[in-house]
């Protein structure tokens, strides 16, 4: 089955304490994403990935990091998790044509306190 | 930031009722997207439109994408329970790689 997918789902952790939160997908996309969503500001871009090893800041990457060693990997790091991190993650992969169709992930919903 | 803003922010109507969500910006783009989420699932695409003006259907849901590629808007006809969720729209920026999402459009249909 073609599909992302995001682990853990769920994640609470402490102010400072490193996380990663990995995605991976099954369908050999070039492009893959990571979104942030929040109430009443809908889903913004954190980071983005063209291929392997070529990353690119989306609109709000300020405390993430994002790396693309294999095709289907594309980690989000939270080096010192704020509160203000406290969101739901998903990361989303297309191939890449003009219609650029994104096939979203479950989601994460982490909380840092 | 390319904003993209959405209304009606929350819509209740009854079953068979008509309905347009608005999507606009004060940014070109190279295309729109249209998804739809529901509660504890990631957006699932519903559309693209890329030519200005470009009209698309889909069974009940018509998307038209404006003229000078800044806004767009969805109408849905004899609304279903099961069109129930988030409505997404999404700006496309010049690169392809850039996504500029709307606040969105939460839609519920009343049996």
């Amino acid at each position: 089955e073609a599909q992302v997918t995001q682990n853990p789902r769920y994640l609470i952790t402490v102010t400072g304490k490193k996380l990663t939160v990995t995605c991976s997908q099954n369908m050999n996309h070039e492009y893959m994403s990571w979104y942030r969503q929040d109430p009443g500001l809908g889903l913004r871009q954190i980071y983005y990935s063209m291929n392997v090893e070529v990353t690119d800041k989306g609109d709000v990457p300020e405390g993430y990091k994002v790396s693309r060693k294999e095709k289907r990997n594309f980690p989000l790091i939270l080096e010192s998790p704020s509160p203000n991190q406290t969101s739901l993650y998903f990361c989303a992969s297309s191939v890449r044509t003009t219609f650029q169709e994104q096939y979203f992930g479950p989601g994460t919903r982490l909380t840092v306190t | 930031t390319q904003l993209l803003e959405q209304s009606p922010q929350f819509l209740s109507i009854q079953e068979g009722e008509n309905l347009t969500v608005y999507c606009n910006s004060s940014s070109v783009f190279s295309s729109l997207q249209w998804y739809r989420q529901e509660p504890g699932e990631g957006p699932v695409l519903l559309v693209t439109v890329v030519t200005g003006g470009e009209v698309k259907k889909l069974k009940r849901l018509t998307f038209q994408f404006g003229d000078a590629r800044k806004d767009s808007s969805l109408h849905i006809t004899a609304a279903q329970p099961g069109d129930t969720g988030l409505y997404l729209c999404a700006g496309v920026g010049n690169t392809g790689n850039q996504f500029y999402f709307g606040t969105g459009t939460s839609l519920t249909v009343i049996p």
